[in-house]
């Protein structure tokens, strides 16, 4: 079975800091790993995914992140952290399902908190 | 152009009473899926759709739970005889990909807030 496993579930950081969201993954086939962010009252949107073009994948609003096969990771970074960017962070896994598509399983999240 | 949209985006409901949630995807998008956001459980696969056509069904819950996509386009999640543990968010999400592909993105809608009370 593929899951995923956010480490922290409230990371707390100042303007201007560096962010990081760490994932690992657990997956007996390559995976497809993707970054969602959800804000206050609204669904997820997609802040990047990796699906084996590049080990290093770069997102909107300034985020990337890096598939570490070695370590079963893929952590979320963005050099300078914004207020806009307080919001909750998922990581997720999809493998794919009987008739075609392909099934998201979910970390818990990461609350981030950015404060001045 | 226009996301996927999703109604209501709040339903208060009595225990026992049937909830029907209504989800419109991106147009041209075949592959339409619902998961659930619930503080106990964090968010949960509950039913894909190819189509109109459910091949996997493996999320949803109970019996009390159903779903059906009409026109390739319009889809409801309908919940029978609610019980509290019902409450939670409800989200959609659809993505582009005639035979569905692993690595497609699933574009989500805001999502229902369903309580039970």
């Amino acid at each position: 079975a593929q899951s995923v496993t956010q480490l922290g579930s409230h990371v707390s950081v100042s303007e201007g800091a560096l962010v990081l969201l760490r994932c690992n993954y657990s997956s007996s086939v390559p995976p497809y790993l993707f970054w969602y962010v959800q804000y206050p009252n609204q669904g997820l949107q997609l802040l990047l995914k990796y699906t084996s073009a590049a080990t290093l994948v770069k997102g909107i609003n300034g985020f990337e992140a890096e598939f570490k096969k070695s370590e079963t990771s893929f952590h979320l970074t963005k050099p300078s952290a914004h207020m806009s960017d307080a919001a909750e962070y998922f990581c997720a896994v999809s493998f794919p399902i009987t008739g075609g598509g392909n099934k998201l399983t979910f970390g818990t999240g990461t609350q981030l908190k950015v404060e001045l | 152009g226009a996301g996927v949209s999703q109604s209501p985006s709040n339903k208060v409901t009595e225990k026992g009473k049937d909830v029907e949630l209504r989800c419109d995807p991106i147009s041209g998008h075949t592959a339409l899926y619902w998961y659930r956001q619930s503080l106990g459980q964090g968010l949960e696969f509950l039913i894909y759709f190819q189509g109109n056509s459910a091949p996997d069904k493996s999320g949803l819950p109970s019996d009390r739970f159903s779903a059906e996509r009409t026109g390739g386009s319009v889809s409801t999640l309908t919940i029978q005889r609610t019980q509290q543990e019902d409450s939670a968010v409800y989200l959609c999400a659809s993505s582009w990909g005639p035979s569905g592909r692993v690595a497609d993105t699933q574009y989500f809608g805001p999502g229902t807030r369903l309580t039970v009370l």
